[in-house]
């Protein structure tokens, strides 16, 4: 069955700084992968999607993401952190039927 | 604005009582889903529906029942509400079961069952 890891529960860092949130993912077949935001009190937000194609995506908000097949992963990167990026962050992978999974999250404290 | 609009927005529940939380939205999407969100655990599906008049079971269908009656309203029912149910639940959707489109989300709601 198809899962999704983010190892890391809890990442601060400050207000300038680069970022990067960490997913690795298993799936039996071509994956589809998400990240996705959840400010306090809100929905998840999508951020960006890879289906196929570049391995490098280009989200919202400044962020993009990296599929690589070869490690099994797809993590989340911001060259610089504004205050606003505070939030929980969600990987997610499946798509194409309802086996959709998601990672546990990511808290993102932003340091001033 | 075109969206999902979950209702309540939170409730506090005696054990054993009946529970039905509201979903609508008004993008025409064929699929809908149900997650509850717990710490540590992320995001874990409930119940789906691939269309009107269609349901399935997810990953943690038990204690919980949903409906379809039509492409807009996907309600979750607690038929006798348990603690563990203490969640914050959401409802999604997206255009097509077989789309590659992401799935979008309501705001959730806040549930407490003491």
């Amino acid at each position: 069955a198809q899962s999704v890891t983010q190892p890391d529960i809890h990442i601060t860092v400050s207000e300038g700084a680069s970022l990067e949130l960490r997913c690795n993912y298993s799936y039996g077949a071509t994956p589809y992968l998400f990240w996705y935001v959840q400010s306090p009190g809100q929905g998840l937000q999508l951020l960006l999607k890879y289906f196929s194609g570049d391995t490098l995506v280009q989200g919202i908000k400044g962020f993009e993401a990296e599929f690589k097949r070869s490690q099994s992963s797809f993590n989340l990167r911001k060259p610089s952190v504004h205050w606003s990026d505070a939030a929980e962050y969600f990987c997610a992978v499946g798509g194409n039927n309802n086996d959709m999974r998601f990672g546990a999250g990511t808290r993102l404290t932003v340091k001033p | 604005i075109a969206g999902i609009t979950q209702a309540p927005t939170s409730q506090i529940l005696a054990a054993g009582r009946r529970m039905t939380l509201r979903c609508t939205q008004d993008m025409r999407h064929n699929a809908m889903y149900w997650y509850r969100q717990d710490l540590g655990l992320g995001l874990r599906l409930i119940h789906y529906s691939n269309t009107a008049g269609t349901t399935g079971k997810g990953e943690v269908p038990d204690g919980y029942s949903v409906s379809r009656a039509n492409t807009d309203d996907f309600p979750l029912t607690l038929a006798s509400a348990v603690p563990s149910q203490t969640s914050v639940y959401f409802c999604a959707s997206r255009e097509d079961r077989g789309s590659n489109q992401p799935q979008h989300f309501g705001d959730g709601t806040r549930l407490s069952i003491l």
